[in-house]
C-alpha cells in the first residue's frame, strides 16, 4: 500500500525554526515529485514547494522563498521540509503529497502535521 | 502567477441534484487543471485530472469540463458523501495554484 507519513510539526516561536519529514512507503521517491502543500486554519490550500523526482528540479511559493527549504533522502525515502524565520502566517496543516500515477494532479497525500507559530 | 477563481464560493443542494462548479484560470493553462475534494480533517483527495480524467476510483457520477481559462466539474447526482469542499488546482506552471474552494452543504 502506498503511504505517505508526515511528522515533525509542533509549536514553535516567531523566527523559530522547524523540520518536516515526509517518510514515503510502498514506493519511491526518487521516482516521483514530491511537495508540501498547507492549510491555514479554516482557509484554503496553499501549494509550498515541489521537487522532482530526480532532485534536479525545486520550486518554491514566493510566500516561503528564501526560508524554507525542500530536500529528500533516498536511502530514508523521505522528504523533508526545513522551515525558517517562521512567521505566524506560516500556521497551518502541512500535507506532504505525491504524484507517483500518470497524472497531472497530485494523488497520494499524507495525513497532515500542524504547525503553529505563536509566542 | 495564475490566479485561480472558483465559483459559487459555497452552495446549498440536496440529495440527487446535479451540480456544477467553475474554475476560472486568470491565463491559458491549456487542460493542466484538476479537481480536489476535502472533507473536514481528512487530507485533499484528487477527484479528476487534466480537466477530464477520472482519478481511479472515484464514481463516474463526477465529471469535468472546459480549456483553456474555463473549467467545471459537474456531479450529476449528489450523494450524501459528496458533501464536501472541493478545490481546482492548475499544473501547467509553478506556483501550481488552487482556487478558493467551494464548500457543497446539504439543503
Amino acid at each position: 500500500e502506498l503511504q505517505l507519513v508526515e511528522s515533525g510539526g509542533g509549536l514553535v516561536q516567531p523566527g523559530g525554526s522547524l523540520r518536516l519529514s515526509c517518510a514515503a512507503s510502498g514506493f519511491t521517491v526518487s521516482s516521483h515529485s514530491m511537495n508540501w502543500v498547507r492549510q491555514a486554519p479554516g482557509k484554503g490550500l496553499e501549494w509550498v514547494s515541489y521537487i522532482s523526482g530526480s532532485g534536479t528540479t525545486i520550486y518554491y511559493a514566493d510566500s516561503v522563498k528564501g526560508r524554507f527549504t525542500i530536500s529528500r533522502d533516498n536511502a530514508k525515502n523521505s522528504v523533508y521540509l526545513q522551515m525558517n524565520s517562521l512567521r505566524d502566517e506560516d500556521t497551518a496543516v502541512y500535507y506532504c503529497a505525491s504524484r507517483v500515477g500518470v497524472t497531472t494532479g497530485v494523488d497520494y497525500w499524507g495525513q497532515g502535521t500542524l504547525v503553529t507559530v505563536s509566542s | 502567477d495564475i490566479h485561480m477563481t472558483q465559483s459559487p464560493s459555497s452552495q446549498s443542494a440536496s440529495v440527487g441534484d446535479r451540480v456544477t462548479i467553475t474554475c476560472r484560470a486568470s491565463r491559458n493553462i491549456d487542460n493542466f487543471l484538476n479537481w480536489y475534494q476535502q472533507k473536514p480533517g481528512k487530507a485533499p483527495k484528487l477527484l479528476i485530472y487534466a480537466t477530464s480524467s477520472l482519478q481511479s476510483g472515484v464514481p463516474s457520477r463526477f465529471s469535468g469540463g472546459g480549456s483553456g481559462t474555463d473549467f467545471t466539474l459537474t456531479i450529476s447526482s449528489l450523494q450524501p458523501e459528496d458533501f464536501a469542499t472541493y478545490y481546482c488546482q492548475q499544473s501547467y506552471g509553478t506556483p501550481y495554484t488552487f482556487g478558493q474552494g467551494t464548500n457543497l452543504e446539504i439543503k
